[in-house]
């Protein structure tokens, strides 16, 4: 499946700058996820959305702030970030959160780098 | 709690040999999911496999294969004849099942297989 963009791929930005992530997924999912992987560690689910609501918020530091405006589009947001906020963020959707599991595919990624 | 735990952190192997990649997962729960990703050096994760835990039986697809084990709380995943585009961190992950399921996925840290030519 190649249906979930992301867009930027590669971010470098400073400690005070404001950047955001844009995610988009043509499968007409209606549940969407960012996810964070950083070297040497598990990938850590950040936040879910279902129907645009948000479902899940995994103890996400407020300096990430996420968006959903529809089932299509995810948004992270990001200021005063801290160097260690430094990994790859990855953005999956799946049909919906239900009681079954769904299979969650996966965008590319957007590799951030915080200096 | 749940947990998944690969203990394997690289693998290397030559071309065309079979190479297994295990997983272990801990759940309180009777009823979940398992899944393995792919993930090659470009980032994304491409999906492998979904299974349910009543569904015991191993699965073959091309050169891939599962093996689940409830009993022993393990979901393998062995790649016959290897080949260099094998070459990926690869991940299994554990999703719960019930009416609070936000879509969760616990992943394992990934092993790193590498095979060359």
């Amino acid at each position: 499946e190649t249906g979930v963009t992301q867009t930027p791929r590669h971010l470098v930005m400073g400690m005070t700058n404001k950047k955001s992530l844009k995610c988009e997924q043509h499968l007409g999912h209606n549940a969407m996820y960012w996810y964070k992987q950083s070297a040497k560690k598990p990938l850590e689910l950040m936040f879910v959305y279902n129907f645009k609501e948000q479902t899940e918020n995994n103890s996400v530091p407020s300096r990430f702030s996420p968006e959903c405006p529809n089932s299509s589009h995810l948004f992270l947001h990001l200021h005063t970030l801290q160097p260690e906020d430094s990994a790859l963020y990855l953005c999956a959707s799946s049909f919906t959160t239900s009681i079954t599991a769904e299979t969650q595919y996966f965008g590319p990624g957007t590799r951030l780098l915080v200096l | 709690a749940q947990k998944v735990t690969q203990a394997q952190t690289e693998i290397s192997v030559v071309e065309k040999e079979d190479v297994t990649l295990d997983c272990v997962y801990e759940t309180r729960d009777t009823t979940y999911y398992l899944f393995w990703y792919k993930q090659p050096p470009s980032g994304e994760l491409v999906f492998l496999i979904r299974r349910n835990s009543f569904d015991e039986q191993n699965e073959i697809s091309g050169r891939y294969s599962w093996n689940f084990q409830k009993s022993t709380s393990s979901f393998n995943f062995t790649i016959t004849a290897s080949q260099v585009v094998d070459s990926a961190v690869y991940f299994c992950a554990l999703s719960g099942y019930g009416s609070g399921n936000t879509g969760k996925l616990i992943f394992g840290q990934g092993t790193t297989l590498q095979v060359k030519p």
